[in-house]
């Protein structure tokens, strides 16, 4: 079974500065795809940023970008010039990519404070 | 395009009681999917659904946890005796492909 860690609880950053948030995962598969959600308050769940596993290439989304390390297994979300409405929970998901049961596997979260 | 629809948002109810939830996924997905959540961790897979057919259930305490997806589409999540331990916030998604999941609101459930 795949496990998601996110070690860091809570982060706190001040508005337009950078931060990063860390998560690794264990698989043993070498084909499959994660995943930052954000969820604020309000619950929705809304999709950060996607990155798959056999690209090499880091994944950028305009302010939000990934350090995609496949050997160990980590998996980081750099936010750039934060802003107070990127306060929110963030969870670091994993994807399996071999068809069929592909539910997301989650961490725990990390509880980013923007201090304006 | 309508997102992924959940009701009740909240609901509260005692130990032993029985309580279902609804989800309407976005038109069109064929992958629907249900998790839990309890406070202070992130979501679980409960089930998930292609078309009208059980994928994975595989965490499901089928013991007093039971759902359906009628004609592919609609799916209630049911619990029957509640315990303490399933408040939880219960999440629908729904999927076009293995790319995105799509997440309606939730539904607090408060088991007292």
């Amino acid at each position: 079974a795949q496990t998601v860690t996110q070690s860091q609880p809570e982060m706190s950053v001040q508005e337009a500065e950078t931060v990063t948030l860390s998560c690794t995962y264990d698989t043993s598969e070498s084909d499959y795809y994660l995943f930052w959600y954000k969820q604020p308050p309000s619950r929705q769940m809304i999709l950060v940023i996607r990155q798959e596993a056999y690209k090499q290439q880091n994944a950028t989304e305009n302010r939000f970008s990934v350090n995609f390390q496949k050997a160990a297994k980590s998996f980081s979300l750099k936010i750039s010039d934060s802003q107070l409405g990127d306060a929110a929970m963030y969870f670091c998901a994993y994807r399996s990519a071999g068809g069929g049961a592909d539910g997301l596997t989650f961490g725990k979260g990390t509880h980013l404070i923007i201090q304006p | 395009e309508a997102g992924v629809a959940q009701s009740p948002r909240y609901k509260i109810i005692e130990k032993r009681q029985s309580v279902a939830f609804w989800c309407n996924p976005i038109s069109g997905h064929a992958t629907l999917y249900w998790y839990q959540q309890i406070l202070g961790q992130g979501p679980k897979l409960l089930i998930q659904f292609q078309n009208n057919g059980v994928v994975d259930d595989s965490q499901l305490p089928k013991d007093r946890f039971s759902a359906e997806r009628l004609k592919g589409v609609d799916s209630t999540l049911k619990i029957q005796p509640a315990k303490l331990e399933d408040s939880a916030v219960y999440l629908c998604a729904s999927s076009p492909s293995i790319y995105e999941q799509y997440f309606g609101p939730g539904t607090r459930l408060t088991v007292t």
